[in-house]
C-alpha cells in the first residue's frame, strides 16, 4: 500500500483565494482525520470522519473551513477565503480504529 | 478540554546518553500513543498503551502508561543520532478514536 497520499505537498496562495487540499486514505481504513500543525499550537484536530460521515468537526476554526468525504477513497479540506493565519502544515491521517497513519502533509502558505 | 503537556520541550544530548520524556494530563485516557515525527513528514506511530501501569519495550525505547492513565513516559537508552526528531504523545478518551496530541518534545542527538 502506498500509505496516505496528500496533494499538493506545497501550496502558496494569495489572501482571499480558495484553497483545496486533497487526501487519499489507506484502503480499508474506516476513519479519516484532518489535522493542522503550527509551531505555536502544535497538532490540532480539525475534523474526523467514520465511514465517510463527519463525526466531530468541533476543531474547524470557522466557517471558512469545510471538509468532505464523498467516498471511502477521497477527502478534501477547503478554505474559502484563505487568510495569512491559515498558513500551516495540514495533515490527513487514516485509521482502521486504533493507530493513525499520517500522510506527508501539505504545507500551506497564504501571502 | 483535554490537554497533554510534554516535558522537556527541547532536549539536546550526546550519542550514547539516556533520556526520558514525559507526557502529563489532568484527564484520564483510555489509550495513549507515542509518535515520532521527522522534518517534512507526518508523525509515525511508535506504540499504543491501553492499560494503567503498562510497560512496553521497542528495542531501546521503553514506554510506560501511568497507573491512573493520566500520564506516560518514554525512555530511550543509549540514544543515537537516528533518534533525532519530534516526539509526540496522543491520548484518546473512552469511547472515542479522537486523539488529542501533546505539545511535543524536540530531541536532537549529537554524534
Amino acid at each position: 500500500d502506498a500509505g496516505v497520499i496528500q496533494s499538493p505537498r506545497h501550496e502558496v496562495t494569495e489572501m482571499g483565494q480558495e484553497v483545496t487540499l486533497r487526501c487519499k486514505p489507506i484502503s480499508g481504513h474506516d476513519y479519516l482525520f484532518w489535522y493542522r500543525q503550527t509551531m505555536m499550537r502544535g497538532l490540532e484536530l480539525l475534523i474526523y470522519f467514520n465511514n465517510n460521515v463527519p463525526i466531530d468537526d468541533s476543531g474547524m476554526p470557522e466557517d471558512r473551513f469545510s471538509a468532505k468525504m464523498p467516498n471511502a477513497s477521497f477527502s478534501t479540506l477547503k478554505i474559502q477565503p484563505s487568510e495569512p493565519r491559515d498558513s500551516a502544515v495540514y495533515f490527513c491521517a487514516s485509521s482502521p480504529g486504533s493507530g493513525y497513519t499520517f500522510g506527508s502533509g501539505t504545507r500551506l502558505t497564504v501571502v | 478540554t483535554q490537554l497533554l503537556e510534554q516535558s522537556p520541550q527541547f532536549l539536546s544530548i550526546q550519542e550514547g546518553e539516556n533520556l526520558t520524556v514525559y507526557c502529563n494530563s489532568s484527564s484520564v485516557f483510555s489509550s495513549l500513543q507515542w509518535y515520532r515525527q521527522e522534518p517534512g513528514e507526518g508523525p509515525v506511530l511508535l506504540v499504543t498503551v491501553v492499560t494503567g501501569g503498562e510497560v512496553k519495550k521497542l528495542k531501546r525505547l521503553t514506554f510506560q502508561f501511568g497507573d491512573a492513565r493520566k500520564d506516560s513516559s518514554l525512555h530511550i537508552t543509549a540514544a543515537q543520532p537516528g533518534d533525532t526528531g519530534l516526539y509526540l504523545c496522543a491520548g484518546a478518551a473512552s469511547g472515542t478514536y479522537k486523539y488529542i496530541f501533546g505539545t511535543g518534545t524536540r530531541l536532537k542527538v549529537l554524534a
